[in-house]
């Protein structure tokens, strides 16, 4: 099946700092991918959709200044939160749709960032 | 947003039985799918049942859809320790984007 990735698995930074997250497909094209962030024993939040070659969509209530998206190319999308803050400490996720069954989404294996 | 709800939050069952999970939604979808996530972990895509279709199975899954009731439940038949996770259920309305439930914890005891 498809692999997707991320980097880094962990990451520690302090308050006003940024932090990039990557997200990469690596065995197919994603030219959509989707940003989610998670609490702890929480459900999954759907944060934006990374569109290859345009600008990102953000849902309502994210904001878009504060979690930068890029998707540089057909397999990366990165993620940039901005400032960080102890509330943005979280589990980051992203996914991509699957070339041929567009439907089922591959997911990554997740970002654990703690802003202290 | 997120409009999936999924009972029961937690569940623990002795290896061998069968474990439940409910999962309602407030709109109309597309699909819905269930997804497994190991602590820590990112998500394992398991079954996508179309909202056309009432039931499906996948090896000792199966998964129901009413849509009259907005509601679907996954089984899982002779569970055994490795099935212990979390379980999500996404609904799919447009645009491919998930709206996922609470999720449902599930402990397998050996």
């Amino acid at each position: 099946g498809a692999v997707v990735s991320q980097h880094p698995s962990r990451v520690i930074c302090k308050s006003g700092t940024s932090v990039k997250i990557e997200c990469r497909s690596l065995d197919f094209q994603a030219t959509t991918m989707f940003w989610y962030r998670q609490f702890p024993k929480k459900s999954l939040m759907l944060m934006a959709t990374s569109n290859e070659g345009s600008k990102a969509t953000y849902e309502q209530g994210v904001e878009k200044d504060k979690f930068l998206i890029n998707h540089a190319s057909l397999t990366l999308s990165t993620l940039t939160v901005t400032s960080a803050h102890p509330e943005d400490s979280s589990f980051y996720i992203c996914s991509a749709p699957g070339m041929e069954t567009y439907n089922e989404q591959f997911f990554g294996p997740g970002t654990r960032l703690t802003v202290l | 947003s997120q409009q999936g709800e999924e009972d029961p939050q937690a569940l623990s069952i002795q290896e061998g039985e069968n474990a439940t999970m409910n999962c309602s939604y407030k709109t109309s979808i597309n699909n819905l799918q269930w997804y497994r996530q190991n602590s820590g972990r990112g998500l394992v895509h398991l079954i996508l049942i179309r909202s056309n279709e009432r039931e499906k199975h996948s090896g000792r899954l199966r998964v129901t859809l009413d849509t009259s009731k907005k509601s679907s439940s996954l089984l899982i038949t002779a569970s055994r320790a490795a099935d212990t996770a979390s379980y999500f259920c996404a609904t799919e309305a447009n645009d491919y984007k998930l709206s996922f439930g609470a999720g449902t914890t599930v402990t397998v005891r050996a």
